[in-house]
């Protein structure tokens, strides 16, 4: 069955430092999201891609955050100059979208995001 | 503002009985609604998906149920079984899109 992968599966960064964290969603999906969970925590949503550009953010997704489709199977997102409350989950979803029943999200295993 | 409720509190039951969740929510007319599992360190999974126009829905051992004017979806898992443990997500739409608002969840615990 098709599944979305993300890597690192872990990431250990110092305060101030830049990551990227990548995606490879499901090859004939269409939008792309990102997602984090900060531990004990629920899934938070950060932001929607479609057609190569933002579609929905939420207040989480501020000018430190930016996301890439940098060729037709990757989804990047990249955190400027990380911060001590970054340390989350992050996950990567694909969905359809093309109505229907196809609204479901198939989310990766996540990247463990830690600041130091 | 928007909010999902779920139970926070963990549910404990015991093997071959039913589970029932419960998903509140307030300040959103939402087209759908899904529910997801989610095990400890993985990433959501999706279970099922009720629309508005729906009452209720099954698969295998799931049901949901979906009343907007009690703003009020309830998650069913008949014959539970140990393999069922895990934190159960309601999700709703953001804005009419295809982002999704998800619940903390609440934790189920099937004891043998």
């Amino acid at each position: 069955e098709p599944e979305v992968t993300q890597t690192p599966s872990h990431q250990v960064t110092q305060m101030g430092q830049e990551v990227i964290l990548r995606c490879v969603p499901i090859s004939n999906h269409l939008y792309f999201y990102w997602y984090r969970q900060i531990l004990g925590q629920k899934v938070e949503f950060l932001v929607s891609f479609y057609n190569n550009e933002i579609s929905e953010k939420s207040e989480i997704f501020d000018d430190q955050f930016s996301v890439e489709r940098p060729d037709g199977s990757n989804f990047t997102l990249k955190i400027r100059s990380t911060k001590l409350e970054d340390s989350a989950m992050y996950f990567c979803a694909s969905s359809e979208a093309m109505g229907g029943t196809n609204e479901k999200l198939f989310f990766g295993s996540g990247t463990q995001l830690s600041v130091l | 503002s928007q909010k999902i409720e779920q139970n926070s509190e963990a549910l404990n039951i015991q093997e071959g009985k039913t589970a029932t969740l419960t998903c509140n929510y307030t300040n959103y007319s939402p087209a759908y609604l899904q529910w997801y599992r989610q095990d400890p360190g993985r990433g959501p999974v999706f279970l099922l998906l009720i629309r508005e126009n729906e009452k209720e829905k099954r698969k295998e051992r799931l049901k949901v149920t979906f009343d907007t004017t009690l703003k009020q979806s309830l998650f069913h898992i008949t014959a539970s079984q140990p393999a069922d443990s895990a934190t159960y997500l309601c999700a709703l739409d953001i804005n009419s899109g295809y982002a999704l608002n998800f619940g903390k969840g609440t934790s189920l615990l099937v004891t043998p």
